[in-house]
């Protein structure tokens, strides 16, 4: 079964708007990753954030999480063209200790130029 | 460019066959993970190896089976295959085991059982 569950499902808006997604999650973790693809092809890692920091940023891209709702939050700001793919978001599960991830469902992206 | 690489790229197969999924991690990883990808599932981990040895289970069918050879490649085997099997199969490296780490994806080998 999922891990996490992602809001929305599909999102679609214009180039230059900002993005945002959010990802639920059941048990407790050690990170919470997000990952992109694009159709059809390998997922591409974005951001790593650890269960003691609460937001990171990486470019155009911010990440929040708050453990104790065990939700995230994927921001894309002044989205392109290219950003249109599929988001997912990853965690580990705290008993795992492996790189094992668990995957949620994703939120698909259409940014329209 | 992940720089994992993955083949077959696409593979047609009859139901009750068996199909060997083949990958090779980045340079100098030492993790390799298997995932699924289908409509209805997701992406779903099914098995992760580092350094030879199985490190972590999900969930993989009895009819599947993984390995890692010594030089870190490895083979996703698939037998018995069902209409159900159909999906995209992802392999993805990480320079170590344990948390905190970001693994790097192949193209994926999308597997079709007629």
């Amino acid at each position: 079964s999922q891990q996490g569950e992602e809001d929305p499902q599909a999102l679609s808006i214009q180039e230059g708007e900002n993005a945002t997604m959010n990802c639920s999650y059941k048990t407790s973790i050690n990170n919470l990753q997000w990952y992109r693809q694009n159709s059809g092809r390998g997922l591409v890692h974005l951001i790593l954030i650890r269960s003691n920091e609460r937001e990171k940023h990486s470019g155009r891209l911010r990440v929040t999480l708050d453990t104790s709702k065990k939700s995230s939050s994927l921001l894309i700001t002044a989205s392109r063209a290219a950003d249109t793919a599929s988001y997912f978001c990853a965690t580990d599960g705290r008993s795992s200790n492996t790189g094992k991830l668990i995957f949620g469902q994703g939120t698909t992206l259409q940014v329209k130029p | 460019d992940s720089g994992v690489t993955q083949t077959p790229k696409h593979l047609i197969t009859a139901t009750g066959q068996r199909v060997t999924l083949r990958c090779s991690p980045r340079s100098g990883d030492l993790s390799v993970y298997w995932y699924q990808q289908s409509l209805d599932q997701g992406l779903q981990f099914l098995i992760q190896y580092y350094n030879g040895e199985e490190r972590a289970k999900g969930n993989i069918l009895e009819r599947f089976s993984a390995q890692q050879f010594p030089d870190l490649h490895s083979e996703l085997n698939l037998s018995s295959l069902e209409l159900g099997d159909s999906a995209l199969y992802f392999c993805a490296s990480s320079d170590r085991d344990g948390i905190y780490n970001e693994q790097f994806f192949g193209p994926g080998t999308r597997l079709t059982v007629l």
